[in-house]
């Protein structure tokens, strides 16, 4: 079975710095779709990025920057110059091929970023 | 802009008694998910169905059922509410397979259940 972990609960930082998310996934499976998502404060999921098993490049986009290590089952999530509006419940999940598949979601993190 | 809506942000309900969810999107996405999110334990995936008509339980079938007779429509139901059952619970859609390539789910608010 897969399993997502995201052993940091809750991160706060101020305004400016950088922030490092760490996602740690378990599958036996060599294709898979890696995912995060964003939950503000308002409640509804914002889905951020998707990678699959394949595709090893680093991703960048805007402040937020992905990093995908098969190596070490690690897809970390970076966000440079943190702002206010980032603070959210962060959510890593991933996701089998085939028939019926399904998204396994870590915990989350939750991050506050203060002025 | 895909969107899916929820019937209700917030509802209360007594024990004992049927409550519907209802999830719309306007997307005409194949794919429709419901999960719970309860505090510590992250989301857990209740049903889904991948068709009309076709559904498949998920972690935490018990105390749910659901049922999808249009595409754009999926409905969740607790055939006797209880006080476990109050959470926040999330509709989502997505694509079908294609192929062996996974599509992102798209979520809706969510409806704040309390049972009382």
């Amino acid at each position: 079975a897969q399993k997502v972990t995201q052993a940091q609960t809750e991160i706060s930082v101020v305004e400016k710095e950088d922030v490092t998310l760490d996602c740690v996934y378990e599958t036996r499976d060599t294709t898979y779709y890696l995912f995060w998502y964003k939950q503000p404060p308002s409640g509804e999921l914002v889905f951020l990025i998707r990678r699959n098993s394949f595709d090893e490049q680093n991703e960048i986009s805007g402040r937020y920057s992905w990093n995908f290590q098969k190596s070490t089952s690690s897809f970390n999530f970076t966000i440079t110059a943190s702002q206010v509006v980032d603070s959210a419940v962060y959510f890593c999940a991933l996701s089998l091929t085939g028939a019926n598949s399904k998204l396994t979601f870590g915990k989350g993190i939750t991050l506050s970023v203060r002025p | 802009d895909v969107k899916v809506t929820q019937s209700s942000r917030y509802l209360v309900k007594r024990t004992g008694e049927k409550v519907f969810l209802e999830c719309v999107q306007d997307m005409d996405h194949e794919n429709m998910f419901w999960y719970r999110q309860d505090p510590g334990l992250g989301l857990r995936l209740i049903y889904f169905s991948y068709d009309v008509k076709m559904k498949e339980k998920g972690d935490i079938p018990e105390g749910y059922s659901v049922s999808r007779e249009k595409k754009e429509r999926f409905s969740l139901i607790l055939e006797s509410a209880s006080t476990n059952q109050t959470s926040m619970y999330l509709c989502a859609s997505s694509l079908g397979l294609d192929g062996i390539v996974v599509y992102e789910q798209y979520f809706g608010p969510g409806t704040r259940l309390t049972v009382t």
